[in-house]
């Protein structure tokens, strides 16, 4: 059970690049969402799945895109990448248990634009 | 939307104290979460508490949903508790938390 499982964990771009954040989940969870994180702040939400073929925005939607295929995959493009896109990207899985809406992270993907 | 704030901002203890991090909520919660993300960037949940009050081992937690507030308790405190602390909450039926800016705990031996 390998939990949330991101790829790749660093990467540089140049501006104007785009390129694709994996996110994977074996957990079966239904809801999925991508972080960015900030020096010294506070996570915050790009985009949010609830599942499968279903998506929405979150607080900073602008520049990336999200498209929820299966129930495991949970990619976020970055369209034209900006020195602004630099931060480190969380991908998160949760679904209703028993202990509510427990959420999961994965080990994050730092990102550099240049 | 959601406005999250926590306190103190910056903490620093010796090997063994307590301590008391605070988080306020500037609306109703029906989803709050604390969160510990350790030196190396790993971000684990430790409590999904809208409520009422929970423990695990030397952390415990309480949330008071009518003042819009929780409390991280932590008790002899470790090497190991270094990081940063975030709380998060969301209303409504998803997590779309609205997370804080952490409080930085730095715990010396």
């Amino acid at each position: 059970n390998a939990g949330v499982t991101q790829t790749p964990k660093f990467q540089v771009l140049k501006t104007g690049q785009s390129m694709t954040l994996q996110c994977a989940q074996d957990m079966n969870h239904e809801y999925m969402s991508w972080y960015r994180q900030d020096p010294g702040m506070g996570l915050r939400l790009i985009h949010y799945s609830v599942g499968a073929g279903i998506t929405d925005q979150g607080e900073v939607p602008n520049g990336y895109n999200v498209s929820r295929s299966t129930t495991e995959d949970f990619p976020l493009r970055l369209l034209s990448a900006a020195p602004s896109q630099t931060s480190v990207y969380f991908c998160a899985s949760s679904d209703r248990g028993l202990d509510g809406n427990t959420i999961y992270f994965g080990e994050g993907s730092w990102l550099t634009v240049v | 939307g959601i406005q999250v704030e926590q306190s103190p901002p910056d903490l620093i203890l010796q090997e063994g104290a307590n301590s008391t991090l605070r988080c306020n909520f500037s609306d109703s919660v029906n989803n709050l979460q604390w969160f510990h993300q350790n030196p190396w960037g790993q971000l684990i949940n430790l409590f999904y508490i809208p409520s009422g009050t929970k423990q695990n081992g030397r952390l415990s937690a309480t949330t008071v949903a009518t003042e819009r507030y929780s409390l991280l308790y932590i008790s002899s405190s470790q090497t190991t508790d270094s990081g940063v602390y975030f709380c998060a909450g969301a209303s409504g039926g998803y997590n779309k938390l609205i997370f804080g800016a952490g409080t930085r705990l730095a715990v010396h031996p």
